[in-house]
């Protein structure tokens, strides 16, 4: 079946520590999206991609860094810069163009220990 | 101006109210428009696409206002597991240009 992928469910890092998510779709969809949610909050946009080896900055960029190296992959890499990782961290794809909805993943819960 | 706009509630309703959102969206340009619901702690699920003519499913309407930009959910006779945060999409036309998700508008349904 195709999907969106994310790895892990669950994420508990150090303070100082750079961490990656994963989030790999198998929809052939060209664009894909990181949000973080915080609890009680909206959905923040952290970085996009509308195709491979590009993307851009979001609203929340700051401290996060993201690769598209091929277009069923886009990792988010939490750095040690990001000052306040703990939060839900979710992935979106879509294709480009057309009426079609956007696929989410079920989530990464990020924890800062 | 925010792209996509909504108000963030929650909205209390009593069980077996009407209760409607808006979301109003700033790119003139826009085509295509979704509602989500998003459960606690879990990714936000596709609940309905809104057409240029509305769309019913059940208790739940959605319309589309391009005049004044804007999209609303009606949500008939409210069941207690309605109760989640309702996001609304906008896609805008053609090309590599970035959906856009608002914020959400959380819905309590009371006893």
């Amino acid at each position: 079946d195709g999907g969106i992928t994310q790895s892990p469910k669950y994420l508990f890092r150090k303070e100082g520590q750079n961490v990656t998510l994963s989030c790999e779709q198998n929809l052939n969809h060209d664009a894909m999206y990181w949000y973080r949610q915080d609890p009680g909050q909206g959905l923040r946009l952290i970085y996009y991609s509308q195709i491979v080896n590009d993307f851009q900055k979001g609203d929340i960029a700051e401290g996060y860094s993201v690769s598209r190296e091929k277009k069923e992959s886009f990792p988010l890499t939490v750095t040690s810069a990001q000052k306040n990782p703990t939060a839900f961290y979710l992935c979106a794809s879509t294709m480009t163009g057309g009426n079609t909805e956007a696929f989410f993943g079920q989530g990464t819960r990020l924890t800062v220990v | 101006r925010k792209e996509v706009e909504q108000d963030p509630g929650p909205f209390n309703v009593p069980e077996g109210a009407t209760v409607a959102f808006n979301c109003t969206y700033s790119n003139s340009a826009s085509q295509s428009f979704f509602w989500y619901r998003q459960d606690c702690r879990k990714e936000p699920k596709l609940l309905m696409s809104v057409y240029s003519s509305g769309n019913e499913d059940g208790r739940f309407t959605a319309q589309l206002n391009r005049a004044s930009q804007y999209i609303s959910l009606l949500i008939r006779d409210s069941k207690l597991s309605d109760s989640a945060t309702y996001l609304c999409v906008v896609r805008p036309s053609g090309g590599y240009q970035k959906v856009t998700f608002g914020t959400g508008t959380k819905l309590q349904v009371i006893p």
